[in-house]
């Protein structure tokens, strides 16, 4: 199993519509997870840290179960901008910072 | 956030000679710089982790011969590509994250293409 697992998708979606992710990981005793937005041929970009109780930030949601192992990404009202792939990142070294890559979720959002 | 810079951002060369790329984090002290590679329409790899002042530690089936990497000051890591070839084309990108942050800043990545 794979230590960070995501739906390569693509997920295809209408403007406005809202899309989830998840992200599950296997290693519970990962300590910080993220997650990061890359555009074709792009470098990754942050997108928002993912904390226990849950953040938000706009129209992006991000929670973390750390009884199931797994963390989730919620878009609300997409746009066509959101168009890209979105990367879960885990630190997976306890206390020294490794981070482990998902594969990435590609999101397409249309007219 | 803070920014990582990356030199050159694309180079072309020819089969057999070595290519040199440079990670800067330019406003923060990067203690740990990543180095990674990208193949079109694939995910990030991880080619392998430095901690400044120390070696390298790469990931299984990287090449440490062929990907010679430097830590050699908090601000700058460098990746030496010897003796390239076709396969060797690719993205490869740097991040560097540091005691002030727990985040990973990704550089804007160096195409290279060998022909």
């Amino acid at each position: 199993r794979k230590e960070v697992e995501q739906d390569p998708g693509p997920f295809n979606v209408p403007e406005g519509a809202t899309v989830a992710f998840n992200c599950t990981y296997s290693n519970s005793a990962s300590q910080s997870f993220f997650w990061y937005r890359q555009d074709c041929r792009k470098e990754p970009k942050l997108l928002m840290s993912v904390y226990s109780s849950g953040n938000e930030d706009g129209r992006f949601t991000a929670q973390l179960n750390r009884a199931s192992q797994y963390i989730s990404l919620l878009i609300r009202d997409s746009k066509l901008s959101d168009s890209a792939t979105y990367l879960c990142v885990v630190n997976t070294g306890g206390g020294s910072y490794i981070p482990t890559f998902g594969r990435g979720t590609s999101l397409i959002v249309h007219p | 956030g803070a920014v990582v810079s990356q030199h050159p951002s694309r180079v072309i060369c020819k089969s057999g000679t070595s290519v040199k790329i440079e990670c800067r984090s330019l406003d923060f002290q990067a203690t740990t710089m990543f180095w990674y590679r990208q193949f079109p329409k694939k995910s990030l790899m991880l080619m392998a982790t430095s901690n400044e002042g120390s070696k390298a530690t790469y990931e299984q089936g990287v090449e440490k011969d062929k990907f010679l990497i430097n830590h050699a000051s908090l601000t700058l890591s460098t990746l030496t590509v010897t003796s390239a070839h076709p396969e060797d084309s690719s993205f490869y990108i740097c991040s560097a994250s540091g005691t002030l942050y727990n985040e990973q800043f990704f550089g804007p990545g160096t195409r290279l293409t060998v022909l």
